[in-house]
């Protein structure tokens, strides 16, 4: 059973230049999260996608956008990249209710350590 | 607005103690609460959830308390292997019904010394 993938694993930009992060859900899973952990942070919440929709948003400006595939994958996109952008992107999948459980534990990838020179 | 802290932000201890790692939240509202391990440069994996409506949960040798009057959760590891250093993290789930966001803690940062 195949867990949550993204890729690429790392990946180096250059100031303003635009990005693309790619997550496979775990088999079965139809909702993806996405958080920034910087280095020597806690993860925060950037958006959730479920149905191909933006569900929820954390505190984050709109040069970081998303999208989700009617196979459940998803992107993030960020644009004008800014040195701050530097950090480890998760996804996290999840089954919404309610064909999944009210309250279940999201499972995490490996992240994308994305690097802005 | 939730806001999880975690103290302390790092800890070492000699192999085969019992330890407690502290995770304390601002809303009382909080929908579960999540501990996670990091290995350096990794991912999360979920070690244990708590809903709401518990007070606790076990796997082997974790256990993990939630109180929600006082704001405090607390993990406990007991005899406690190099295996284990990692960095822990306490989440809080911030929205009912659909695994929304979590709200994280800065993470305690364990060692265990053989």
């Amino acid at each position: 059973d195949a867990g949550v993938t993204q890729s690429p694993t790392h990946l180096i930009k250059t100031r303003g230049q635009q990005v693309t992060l790619r997550c496979s859900p775990k088999s079965g899973h139809d909702t993806v999260s996405w958080y920034q952990q910087a280095l020597g942070q806690g993860p925060q919440f950037i958006f959730q996608y479920y149905e191909e929709e933006e569900r929820q948003r954390g505190n984050f400006p709109d040069r970081f956008s998303g999208h989700q595939f009617p196979n459940y994958s998803s992107e993030l996109n960020v644009n004008a990249l800014l040195l701050g952008d530097s950090a480890l992107y998760l996804c996290a999948s999840s089954l919404a209710f309610p064909r999944g459980p009210r309250t279940d534990t999201q499972y995490f990838g490996p992240g994308t350590r994305l690097t802005v020179l | 607005k939730q806001e999880v802290t975690q103290i302390p932000a790092a800890l070492s201890v000699p192999e085969g103690e019992n330890l407690v790692l502290n995770c304390s939240f601002t809303d009382s509202a909080i929908y579960n609460l999540q501990w996670f391990r990091q290995d350096p440069g990794k991912g999360l994996t979920s070690l244990l959830l708590i809903q709401s409506s518990q007070r606790e949960q076990t796997s082997g040798r974790l256990n993990a308390s939630l109180d929600k009057s006082s704001g405090r959760s607390t993990l406990y590891i007991a005899a406690s292997q190099p295996g284990d250093s990692a960095t822990y993290l306490c989440a809080g789930g911030d929205y009912g019904g659909s695994q929304g966001n979590l709200i994280f803690g800065k993470g305690t940062k364990l060692s265990v010394k053989p």
